[in-house]
């Protein structure tokens, strides 16, 4: 597609409830990342796939979070029995090769209030 | 203490102002500077991408890197009201946990016309 995309744009959940947060990579790019933004502050960096690998989840903050890409296109992050501290801006991106150095393009998000 | 600091803000100029950004780092195996600028509601897209030290120039806009200080500044000229957004640094490096992409908090910048 002609951007990153992700769905749901907003996403109020109860706590406990588990949620899956999709997000469809420019078309061509191998590298696919996830992010989480607070308010007032830059994005966090939770995991990286190129294809279908994930290469690197180390910035997961627990096992209730996990992400896939099983064809190396579109990624779902998916966090199981939410809690209130989860509420923030998910935000998918994607560039052509692993990092060092290739501009990645960021999707306008999944806003995530879990209540 | 963070491994990328950035003053918040906000910032607010007049239009025609020069704009200095700046942010400091700790990790010395970063080697790739970006700065992204960030809309209300929308994703940081990528402004200026810098290797190593040096200065580039874009237009209105100039990026410094100064790995010795480990300080890197955004210089935009001529403000305009369209320049009102949060700008973002970001850094990463070829190894480690360096080679993910770390963010500052962003400064908020308003342009007043």
């Amino acid at each position: 597609g002609a951007g990153v995309s992700q769905s749901p744009r907003y996403k109020v959940t109860k706590r406990g409830q588990d949620v899956a947060l999709r997000c469809d990579p420019i078309s061509g790019h191998v590298s696919l990342y996830w992010y989480r933004q607070a308010l007032g502050q830059g994005p966090e960096f939770l995991t990286y796939f190129n294809y279908e690998a994930q290469q690197d989840k180390s910035g997961l903050p627990n096992d209730r979070f996990s992400a896939e890409r099983p064809e190396g296109s579109i990624s779902t992050l998916t966090i199981q029995r939410t809690e209130q501290r989860d509420s923030a801006m998910y935000r998918c991106a994607s560039s052509l090769g692993g990092f060092s150095g290739n501009t990645i393009y960021f999707g306008e998000g999944s806003w995530l209030t879990v209540v | 203490q963070k491994e990328v600091e950035q003053d918040p803000g906000p910032l607010s100029v007049p239009e025609g102002a020069i704009v200095s950004l700046n942010c400091t780092y700790s990790n010395s195996a970063f080697q790739y500077f970006m700065w992204y600028r960030q809309y209300s509601r929308k994703g940081p897209e990528l402004l200026m991408y810098t290797y190593s030290s040096g200065n580039k120039e874009d237009g209105r806009f100039t990026a410094q890197v100064d790995k010795s200080s480990k300080y890197i500044s955004l210089f935009i000229r001529d403000s305009q009201p369209s320049d009102s957004a949060t700008y973002l640094c970001a850094m990463s490096g070829t190894s480690g946990s360096a080679r993910q992409l770390t963010f500052g908090s962003g400064t908020q910048l308003t342009v007043l016309p």
